[in-house]
């Protein structure tokens, strides 16, 4: 599959700090998603990103597809600590959507 | 509730044994999938299928095989478990419906942890 380089690997905050991760890759996707995964669950879908340089919002949760179609970010803004989680990006290409290693998220109050 | 169910969620098996993981959605989703996740590695592909009768390999298909009878089942099977199977399985499906480009938004089952000893 193709690759996919998340980072930072994981992050441990105070609540009401930013957090911004990113994720890029060699290939073009089609599309950009952004994923949470909670203990015991499987990944829930955040945000969908699907035309270079779109830029999208839910919430305090910001992601952006990057111009080159090679990379996106995702912000949190105020974090809280129910945004404790796995965050994974997903890039699209045809049928396959590859995932990026994650990033593990702790927030303390 | 709609959405993709997976049994069993708990799984430990000897070296050389077989079985089956089960997957079913509810949602009449053309798209179905089978998922990895082992410490580290995110989620890695497996098996996909686009429709009944068609499937497709992943990047990681070796010692797993699948079938699509029907839109709403996607069963995974492990004909000879090996330990280096031991893992979390994820079935995930989406519709192809209004899809700018392949099958993007997901949804997942609750995953079932699998123990090959």
């Amino acid at each position: 599959g193709q690759q996919l380089n998340q980072s930072p690997q994981s992050m441990f905050i105070q609540e009401g700090e930013d957090v911004s991760m990113n994720c890029t890759s060699s290939s073009i996707f089609n599309t950009w998603l952004w994923y949470k995964q909670e203990p015991g669950e499987g990944p829930v879908l955040l945000i969908a990103l699907y035309k270079a340089g779109e830029l999208t919002s839910n919430g305090r949760l910001t992601a952006q597809f990057g111009i080159t179609r090679k990379d996106s970010f995702l912000n949190i803004s105020a974090s809280i600590p129910s945004d404790v989680g796995i965050y994974f990006c997903a890039g699209n290409s045809g049928y396959a959507l590859n995932f990026g290693k994650g990033t593990s998220l702790l927030v303390t109050p | 509730n709609a959405g993709v169910t997976q049994t069993p969620k708990f799984q430990v098996l000897k070296t050389g044994q077989s079985m089956t993981l089960q997957c079913a959605q509810d949602m009449n989703h053309e798209y179905m999938s089978w998922y990895r996740q082992d410490p580290g590695m995110g989620l890695r592909l497996i098996h996909y299928s686009v429709g009944a009768g068609i499937t497709d390999q992943g990047e990681v298909p070796n010692g797993y095989n699948v079938s699509r009878s029907t839109t709403e089942d996607f069963p995974l099977r492990l004909l000879s478990a090996a330990p280096s199977q031991t893992s979390v399985y994820f079935c995930a499906s989406s519709s192809l419906s209004g899809q700018p480009s392949g099958a993007n938004v997901l949804t997942f089952g609750a995953g079932s942890r699998l123990t090959v000893l």
